[in-house]
């Protein structure tokens, strides 16, 4: 079915260790994001791509990065640098009057 | 910068109760407005836009310039409106990615 397909639903990662999240869609749309969700703080923009081979940093992209290879791949790594990672990761795109499709998310612990 | 506030963590109220989740924004240009909603052990999903009017499960919303606000509201709750609700705002210039409020968790009790 059509939609955005976040993996893995869980993820671990051990201290020192970077991994990647994996986001694909099948909207056929140009723009995907990558936010954290924290409790009590919202959603916080960690990077976004507006177009294949073009990306962005968004307000909290240090520790983080990301690739744009594929319209419909929008692939997260969050690195060593990442001090606080353990958190609920969402990935969206957007459609031509800027609403917003989201995935089901990957909540990452650090152990 | 652009800014939005939900000022209430929590909020609940009886069913068949009226309903106010708040959001307030900062920003100097003109925005556009939404609420996205998050049911227990669902993607999040968006309720309304202010540009569309619409009236969404019984849920309105309108933009208020002059106090920057976009509250959303509910003449009657029901307990399947539980959920998370966040409010969000798009810049007209610049970056096209949304901002979003802390949200607000609303409890409807039976």
């Amino acid at each position: 079915d059509g939609g955005i397909t976040q993996s893995p639903k869980y993820l671990f990662r051990k201290e020192g260790q970077n991994v990647t999240l994996s986001c694909e869609q099948n909207l056929n749309h140009d723009a995907m994001y990558w936010y954290r969700q924290d409790p009590g703080q919202g959603l916080r923009l960690i990077y976004y791509s507006q177009i294949v081979n073009d990306f962005q940093k968004g307000d909290i992209a240090e520790g983080y990065s990301v690739s744009r290879e594929k319209k419909e791949s929008f692939p997260l790594t969050v690195t060593s640098a990442q001090k606080n990672p353990t958190a609920f990761y969402l990935c969206a795109t957007q459609d031509r009057n800027y609403g917003y499709t989201f995935g089901s998310g990957t909540r990452l612990t650090v152990v | 910068a652009q800014r939005v506030t939900q000022p209430e963590k929590l909020l609940s109220v009886f069913k068949g109760a009226p309903v106010e989740l708040k959001c307030n924004y900062s920003y100097s240009g003109s925005p556009e407005l939404f609420w996205y909603v998050q049911y227990s052990r669902q993607r999040l999903q968006l309720l309304l836009r202010h540009i569309s009017r619409e009236s969404i499960k019984g849920f309105t919303a309108d933009l208020n310039k002059g106090e920057t606000s976009f509250h959303l509201k509910k003449p009657f709750a029901q307990e399947e409106d539980s959920a998370m609700y966040y409010c969000a705002l798009l810049m007209d210039t610049g970056r096209r990615a949304l901002t979003f409020g802390s949200g607000t968790r609303l409890q409807v009790q039976p």
